[in-house]
């Protein structure tokens, strides 16, 4: 079946730090991968997406790069902010379905 | 206007109780769906509809209860609430599946039962 592994947390970085967050994936197909923001109290939104092998995702300084052949699709930013400081998901959508997989999430929190 | 609504946003109730949550998205999505997260922040999938058809039902106590009047809305009833029935809810809404299922969240609502 489906499903998405990803690093446990928490995790605490001093402010600019470099930020990797791991995540690998089974999946059947070629499926689409995501990476999800939960900041304190509000709901999930999405931070950056791959649709294919290859490609890289990103936004706000964040990127991931859906590697088929390690299954893995790590999220990664070279300065962390205190802004960053919330709850990641890395998730998974199966190809042409509506099945929708997350990972356990992963806290950071950046400390100034 | 906010793109996926949700009431309300913090529940506090009896056990034994029945209460509802209400969704409703106004981006045209067809699924929706209802998401539990615990204190954990473990996001577990309970529903899925489809233009008011269920299409994911995972293993869910049958005290909750789905209700889709139409394709905007998505309402959860719980039945003789539990205390592990404390938690997030979070309504979602997609366009579609595969490459087009990016969720869009609402707010989230707290349910605390005492």
């Amino acid at each position: 079946g489906n499903s998405v592994t990803q690093m446990e947390g928490p995790v605490t970085l001093s402010e600019e730090a470099f930020l990797t967050i791991n995540c690998t994936y089974t999946a059947t197909g070629y499926p689409s991968l995501f990476w999800y923001v939960q900041y304190p109290g509000e709901g999930l939104q999405l931070l950056l997406k791959a649709t294919k092998a290859d490609d890289k995702g990103s936004n706000k300084g964040f990127e991931a790069t859906y590697r088929k052949e390690t299954t893995s699709f790590h999220l990664e930013k070279g300065s962390v902010q205190v802004s960053d400081s919330a709850v990641y998901f890395c998730a998974l959508s199966d190809q042409g379905g509506n099945q929708f997989y997350f990972g356990t999430g992963t806290s950071l929190t950046v400390i100034p | 206007d906010t793109a996926v609504s949700q009431t309300p946003k913090y529940l506090v109730t009896q056990m034994g109780n029945d209460k509802s949550i209400k969704c409703e998205q106004n981006l045209g999505h067809d699924t929706m769906y209802w998401y539990k997260q615990d204190s954990k922040k473990f996001l577990k999938i309970m529903f899925s509809y489809n233009n008011k058809e269920l299409i994911i039902n995972e293993t869910v106590p049958n005290r909750f209860s789905p209700k889709s009047p139409d394709k905007a809305h998505l309402n959860l009833h719980i039945n003789s609430l539990e205390l592990g029935d404390s938690a997030v809810y979070f309504c979602a809404s997609s366009p579609g599946g595969g490459v087009k299922n990016i969720q869009y969240f609402g707010a989230g609502t707290r349910l605390s039962v005492l």
